[in-house]
Order: C-alpha cells, then sequence, then structure tokens
C-alpha cells in the first residue's frame, strides 16, 4: 500500500544547514510535497516536486528526488530559528487534486 | 496565496453532543474539501473527501454515522462529530482544492475538539 516514512526529530544548529529525508512506498506517485506545521496551526505547503524532476531549489529551500529509490530530502540552507516546525513529506499517487498521503512528520529543533 | 479557514478555532465539549466544525474558502471556489484528523504527534490521516452537491467519500475504517459531512455550497463544508466521547478528542484539519488556480490543495489552520 501506500506508506511514506520519515524520521521523527532533527536538531541543527542555527545557521547551519538542515536535512529532512524522506521515503516512499508507491512508485506511482505524480507529486511529492513538503509541508510545514507551526504548534497548534494548519499546514503550510512549503515546496512540491514532480515525479519527473531531479532537484528543485526555492530560495533556502532545495528538493532532491531519487526515484529509483523512493526517496526525497528537504535542505533548508542557514537555518533560522523561525524554522522551528514539524515538516511533512507527503504524496499525492494520481495528481493534487487527489488525496495526500503524509508521512508522520520530522519535527525540526534549531540550537544556538 | 488561497485562503482556507476553519470555525471553530477550538471547542470543548461534554460526552455525548454533537460538534460542528465549519470550512470555507475564502477567495475561491472548492467543488473539493478534504476532512484530514490528526493525533498527537502523529501524521494527518485523511477521513473523507466531500464534493459540492453529492455525498461525502469516507475512507475505510470511518464511520460515516459518526462524522457527518456536508458541502452545500462552492466555499462551504462542515463536519459533524455526533455524540462526541474522548476517543473523538484531536485535531481536525479541513483541506480546500483550488482547481481555478494550481489545482491544490489549501490547508485552514485546523480545529482542536477536546470531549471532556
Amino acid at each position: 500500500g501506500e506508506d511514506v516514512e520519515q524520521s521523527l526529530f532533527l536538531s541543527v544548529r542555527e545557521g547551519d544547514s538542515s536535512v529532512i529525508n524522506c521515503t516512499y512506498t508507491d512508485s506511482s506517485s505524480t507529486y511529492l510535497y513538503w509541508y510545514k506545521q507551526e504548534p497548534g496551526a494548519g499546514l503550510q505547503l512549503l515546496t512540491y516536486i514532480f515525479s519527473n524532476m531531479d532537484m528543485k531549489q526555492d530560495q533556502r529551500l532545495t528538493v532532491l528526488l531519487n526515484k529509483k529509490d523512493k526517496h526525497l530530502s528537504l535542505r533548508i540552507a542557514d537555518t533560522q530559528t523561525g524554522d522551528s516546525a514539524i515538516y511533512f513529506c507527503a504524496e499525492s499517487p494520481y495528481s493534487s487534486a487527489s488525496k495526500i498521503i503524509f508521512g508522520s512528520g520530522t519535527r525540526l529543533s534549531i540550537r544556538p | 496565496g488561497a485562503v482556507v479557514s476553519q470555525h471553530p478555532s477550538r471547542v470543548i465539549c461534554k460526552s455525548g453532543t454533537s460538534v460542528k466544525i465549519e470550512c470555507r474558502s475564502l477567495d475561491f471556489q472548492a467543488t473539493t474539501m478534504f476532512w484530514y484528523r490528526q493525533f498527537p504527534k502523529q501524521s494527518l490521516m485523511l477521513m473523507a473527501t466531500s464534493n459540492e452537491g453529492s455525498k461525502a467519500t469516507y475512507e475505510q475504517g470511518v464511520e460515516k454515522d459518526k462524522f457527518l459531512i456536508n458541502h452545500a455550497s462552492l466555499t462551504l463544508s462542515t463536519l459533524t462529530v455526533t455524540s462526541a466521547h474522548p476517543e473523538d478528542s484531536s485535531f481536525y484539519i479541513c483541506s480546500a482544492l483550488d482547481r481555478g488556480g494550481y489545482n491544490e490543495q489549501f490547508f485552514g489552520p485546523g480545529t482542536r475538539l477536546t470531549v471532556l
């Protein structure tokens, strides 16, 4: 079935880069997403990548996709305290109009 | 970007009562809305897909008679938790699909339900 897995916690020093990893099982995934959730709030779409792309960069964010290994990563350059949140990896099996399968989320904490 | 609101943001109720949660797309029309449930420190689990003017499609294991969904207009979907019990306490998040834009789901801020 469809499954998305990611590590639960990540701690980085302010100013360093954060890399959050994710693996998924559905080879038919079309869209792969990264969402950010701050305490008590809903989800904010950070970025997404189509399955036919290898990389996407948007300011401090870089998404890498290894379709062969079904591995997705999110790199946040120059991590700031405002980046503290839970980051969810997610995928849509068919299109962005269909249901989204979420990972369990990675809690990113920033230390001074 | 497109904005989705939820009301209320937080609700506390007694066991056995029913609670209605509203999800509104503020600046776009949404023929499809999704309802998710999130337990503490866990991921979002899709409960149902709400289509305007038709019956909602529920995911396996979700009781449709307990979680009533109504999508009566292109900007409003409601989730009613009937005869709520403490195990229904959770964070409920809706999303609305903007087909007119990037065909993307936009998420509401969530509703924290606590059943005493």
